[in-house]
């Protein structure tokens, strides 16, 4: 079985500030995918940036970038100039790639960011 | 493009009553389907997941039970109601293995709140 965990329970910076959110996973597999995962006060789950494990280069969407150590399963999420609307719980999740994504993702416990004007 | 759809967007059930959370995808064909439930200060967990019509499969035994009549259609269902039941439920897809758009990525419909009093 997999595990995700996130070990910042909140975290608070200035509006225009950049902040890393950290995750580590343990698993057995070699080929997974690896998620982050927006969701602010409307609890709608939103998709922020999503890694291949087998792709050496981080995954970047605009001002969300990710720093993944494959050999020490750490996916932390970067995000340069912060805005108001980051604010929100953001989960990392784990989705192994055998089994076509049939057994979901497997999610760590949630960083509340909170941005300050 | 594929969107999902999910309701109620907000239920009140007294202990005892039954339930039915409805989640639609549009634009797509034979995805795989996901109800999970995020309880109030924690992580999402998987209660079903299902790969075609008629199979689904239970992560958690629990009072709840899922069916998927259409091959685009989950059906989250409960006979009789439990004040633990209460929480935020999301339904949520993936294409199959194979296909070419949103593979092996999982999106998320806008939720159910569920309060059981």
């Amino acid at each position: 079985a997999q595990t995700v965990t996130q070990s910042q329970p909140e975290m608070s910076v200035q509006e225009a500030e950049t902040v890393t959110l950290s995750c580590t996973y343990d698993t057995s597999e070699s080929n997974y995918y690896l998620f982050w995962y927006k969701q602010p006060p409307s609890r709608q789950m939103i998709l922020v940036i999503r890694q291949e494990a087998y792709k050496q280069q981080n995954a970047t969407e605009n001002r969300f970038s990710v720093n993944f150590q494959k050999a020490a399963k750490s996916f932390s999420l970067k995000i340069s100039d912060s805005q108001l609307g980051d604010t929100a719980m953001y989960f990392c999740a784990f989705m192994k790639h055998s089994g076509g994504g049939a057994d979901g993702l497997t999610f760590g416990k949630g960083t509340h960011l909170i941005i300050q004007p | 493009s594929q969107t999902i759809h999910q309701w109620p967007a907000t239920l009140v059930q007294p202990v005892g009553s039954p339930l039915s959370l409805e989640c639609t995808v549009e634009g797509t064909s034979n995805p795989n389907l996901y109800w999970y439930r995020q309880a109030a200060g924690r992580g999402l967990q998987l209660l079903f997941y299902s790969v075609g019509i008629g199979q689904i499969s239970s992560e958690v035994p629990q009072n709840l039970s899922a069916s998927r009549p259409q091959d685009r259609q989950f059906i989250l269902s409960s006979k009789k109601l439990l004040l633990s039941d209460s929480g935020f439920y999301l339904c949520a897809w993936t294409n199959q293995p194979g296909q070419k758009t949103s593979g092996n990525t999982i999106y998320f419909g806008e939720g159910s709140w569920l309060t059981v009093v």
